[in-house]
């Protein structure tokens, strides 16, 4: 199986700062990866898929980059509402795999 | 409204078995492939298996439930269901079930998800 591995797991920030998090992928996944935003109690929510292509009514602030092995998702300014847990997954191969997830929460 | 919501969860015994399910709603439910995963407290999701939409002859199992656990899927419904037999102390976590997207680019990535039901094994 392929290993997702995320950093930071834990990320403090103000509002209005640019945010990034990193993914790790244990062999090349091509541009094979998503990402998803979860708040406590509700169901993750797809933000990007294909590595960069945003997900239909995602906020612009949210953008993702990278191929092979290395991953980021950026958020360009933080809101409020961005609080959550955020996770990467490939689907290169199966089985789909996550990271371990990174917590953002809001100084 | 385009959701899921799963039923089922609870507090079983270990070896006890389970059945949980997922209704759709708000979109065609018979062409989608759909798949279980499951989140244990501080650890990211597992994926657990997965149906397409020829429903028993196209599953896919982890590792770590083939054999105990079966997905399956009634189309006259628009039910997904996980059968889980022999349960573990390990199998406790929050079980959801997810949509998985058609588009280009998109195969792979899961686009609609449930809130989850939580599942604790223990005696």
């Amino acid at each position: 199986d392929i290993q997702m591995t995320q950093s930071p797991s834990t990320l403090s920030a103000s509002i209005g700062d640019r945010v990034t998090i990193t993914c790790r992928a244990s062999q090349t996944i091509n541009t094979w990866l998503a990402w998803y935003q979860q708040k406590p109690g509700k169901a993750p929510k797809l933000l990007v898929y294909k590595a960069s292509t945003l997900e239909s009514g995602v906020p612009s602030t949210f953008s993702g980059s990278g191929g092979g092995t290395e991953f980021t998702l950026t958020i360009s300014s933080l809101q409020p509402d961005d609080l959550g847990t955020y996770y990467c997954q490939q689907y290169s191969s199966y089985p789909p795999t996550f990271g371990g997830g990174t917590k953002v929460e809001i100084k | 409204q385009v959701q899921l919501v799963e039923s089922g969860g609870g507090l079983v015994q270990p070896g006890r078995s389970l059945r949980l399910s997922c209704e759709a709603s708000g979109f065609s439910f018979s062409n989608s492939v759909m798949h279980w995963f499951r989140r244990a407290p501080g650890k990211g999701p597992e994926w657990l298996a997965g149906i397409g939409v020829g429903g028993d002859t196209e599953t896919h199992y982890a590792d770590s439930v083939k054999g105990r656990f079966t997905i399956s899927r009634d189309n006259s419904k628009n039910t997904v269901s996980l059968q889980m037999e022999n349960l573990r102390g390990d199998d406790t976590a929050l079980y959801y079930c997810a949509r998985e997207g058609y588009s280009s680019g998109k195969c792979g990535a899961f686009h609609i998800w449930g809130q989850g039901t939580l599942v604790t094994v223990s005696s």
